[in-house]
C-alpha cells in the first residue's frame, strides 16, 4: 500500500504496556490526523498536526500522547489503557494550503485486554 | 463546534434502485462536505465533494446536493450495483480549524 501506510496493522496489549502506533505519508502533505473508529462513534477525532504543529486535541484521555517528530511521521503513544480504548485507529493527512481531502491509512486494529 | 448529523443509521435497496443519505450541519460558516465511502476492512475514501459555492455536483452514478439555508446536503446513487455497499460517511469542515466533523455513518447494503 502507498500514500498513507500504519504500523502495526493488529495490536493486542495488556492494560499495563506501553506501545506506539506509527503512521507515515508519503503524499507530501503538511498536516496529519489521529482518528478512533468504533462502533459507539465511527469517526472521532483525536489529534491534528498542522506543519508540525498540534493544533487541536480533542478532550482525549492523557494515556494517549500523539508526537510529531516532522511532516511524514505521525506516532500515538500509548500507556496504561483501558478495554474500552480497543477500536480502530485511523491515521489520515491532508495538504491545508490546497485541497481538504483527507487521505486516510489502513488504520491499527487495537485490542486492549 | 461544528455537529453533523447522518440519517438513515442503515440502508438496505435492490440492485438498481437509487440511494438518498442526508446530513444537517450545524456551522453556517462551512463550506466544504465531503463524502466519504468505507467497504468492509478498508479504509475511508473520498468519493465525492462539494463546497458551499454549487448546489449540486455528479460523478457518473453519484450526486451531492447541498442546501446552505438549510443546512443540509444529501448524497444520491443512482442505478445500485452490489459493490455499493459499505459504510458512506458525510463530513463538514470546521471553520475555525479546518478539521473535518464527520457523521455516524450510513450502511448501505444493496442486494442482486
Amino acid at each position: 500500500e502507498t500514500g498513507v501506510t500504519q504500523t502495526p496493522r493488529h495490536l493486542v496489549m495488556g492494560m499495563t504496556n506501553k506501545k506506539s502506533l506509527k503512521c507515515e505519508q508519503h503524499l507530501g502533505h503538511n498536516a496529519m490526523y489521529w482518528y478512533k473508529q468504533s462502533a459507539k462513534k465511527p469517526l472521532e477525532l483525536m489529534f491534528v498536526y498542522s506543519l508540525e504543529e498540534r493544533v487541536e486535541n480533542n478532550s482525549v484521555p492523557s494515556r494517549f500522547s500523539p508526537e510529531c517528530p516532522n511532516s511524514s511521521h505521525l506516532f500515538l503513544h500509548l500507556h496504561t489503557l483501558q478495554p474500552e480504548d480497543s477500536a480502530l485507529y485511523l491515521c489520515a493527512s491532508s495538504s491545508r494550503d490546497s485541497s481538504y481531502e483527507q487521505y486516510f491509512g489502513p488504520g491499527t486494529r487495537l485490542t486492549v485486554t | 463546534g461544528e455537529n453533523v448529523e447522518q440519517h438513515p443509521s442503515t440502508l438496505s435497496v435492490q440492485e438498481g434502485d437509487s440511494a438518498v443519505i442526508k446530513c444537517t450541519y450545524s456551522d453556517s460558516a462551512s463550506n466544504y462536505f465531503p463524502w466519504y465511502k468505507q467497504e468492509l476492512g478498508k479504509r475511508p475514501q473520498l468519493i465525492i465533494d462539494i463546497r458551499s459555492n454549487v448546489g449540486e455536483k455528479k460523478d457518473q452514478r453519484i450526486a451531492v446536493t447541498l442546501n446552505k439555508t438549510a443546512k443540509h446536503f444529501s448524497l444520491h446513487i443512482t442505478e445500485t450495483q452490489p459493490e455499493d455497499s459499505a459504510v458512506y460517511f458525510c463530513a463538514a469542515l470546521n471553520s475555525g480549524y479546518s478539521t473535518l466533523t464527520f457523521g455516524k455513518g450510513t450502511m448501505l447494503l444493496v442486494s442482486p
